[in-house]
């Protein structure tokens, strides 16, 4: 059964902390990437990483860094985290290659800064 | 630039069939996606088109033309359970980032 996993269900942080979100895939996939979902806005692409060390910026980096030191680990860093990052944060792995190129999902990290 | 759009809200009887719409402008094109999210879940994957045409898969179908960048999502036969909101997804670019519409709540009426 595949599967990816994300450390947390549920998170609460305080304003300025450094937040670390980790995301595990056990697929052997080389695509990961990191969305955050809010009501009215669908998920928007933070960041993703084709390969190990590799990546590239989404469509809202800003506040964001991440980290791919490992194929199965993808980790999502708030350098000082702030009240309007406070959402739902996917994880999903995906293969290389053309055809049906199915990305799964994590459970999902609801983070509330406060 | 890249924009993906979709009907926010869709409501459907029971029974009957329902489109849901996505158009697409994207850098490159490797596959269009549909998952289905119920709440509080992740979303789920439910079919995959990259050439034009009709994929059926059961009581859901995915209709893709590129040329239009136009894809729908056919649910027949809706049930209850079938109220989730409905993910239009791209696969573009070299390393197929995958970008997406802001979802259509589909809420599905006795």
């Amino acid at each position: 059964d595949v599967k990816v996993t994300q450390s947390s269900r549920y998170l609460v942080k305080r304003t300025g902390e450094k937040v670390f979100l980790e995301c595990v895939q056990d697929m052997d996939h080389e695509n990961m990437f990191w969305y955050r979902q809010d009501p009215g806005l669908g998920l928007r692409l933070i960041y993703f990483s084709y390969d190990v060390k590799m990546k590239e910026k989404g469509d809202i980096p800003e506040g964001y860094s991440v980290s791919r030191e490992k194929k199965e680990r993808f980790s999502l860093i708030l350098e000082s985290a702030s009240t309007n990052q406070t959402s739902m944060y996917l994880c999903a792995s995906s293969p290389h290659g053309t055809g049906n190129t199915e990305a799964f999902f994590g459970q999902g990290t609801r983070l509330t800064v406060v | 630039g890249q924009n993906i759009d979709q009907p926010t809200e869709m409501t459907a009887t029971e029974g009957a069939i329902v489109q849901i719409n996505c158009t697409y402008q994207t850098s490159g094109f490797n596959g269009l996606f549909w998952y289905q999210q119920h709440a509080g879940e992740a979303p789920t994957f439910l079919s995959y088109n990259v050439l034009d045409g009709l994929e059926e898969k059961g009581r859901f179908s995915s209709f893709l033309s590129r040329s239009k960048g136009y894809s729908y999502l056919l649910l027949k036969e809706l049930q209850m359970k079938d109220s989730a909101s409905y993910l239009c997804a791209v696969f573009s670019g070299g390393y197929n980032k995958l970008i997406f519409g802001a979802g259509t709540r589909l809420a599905v009426h006795p």
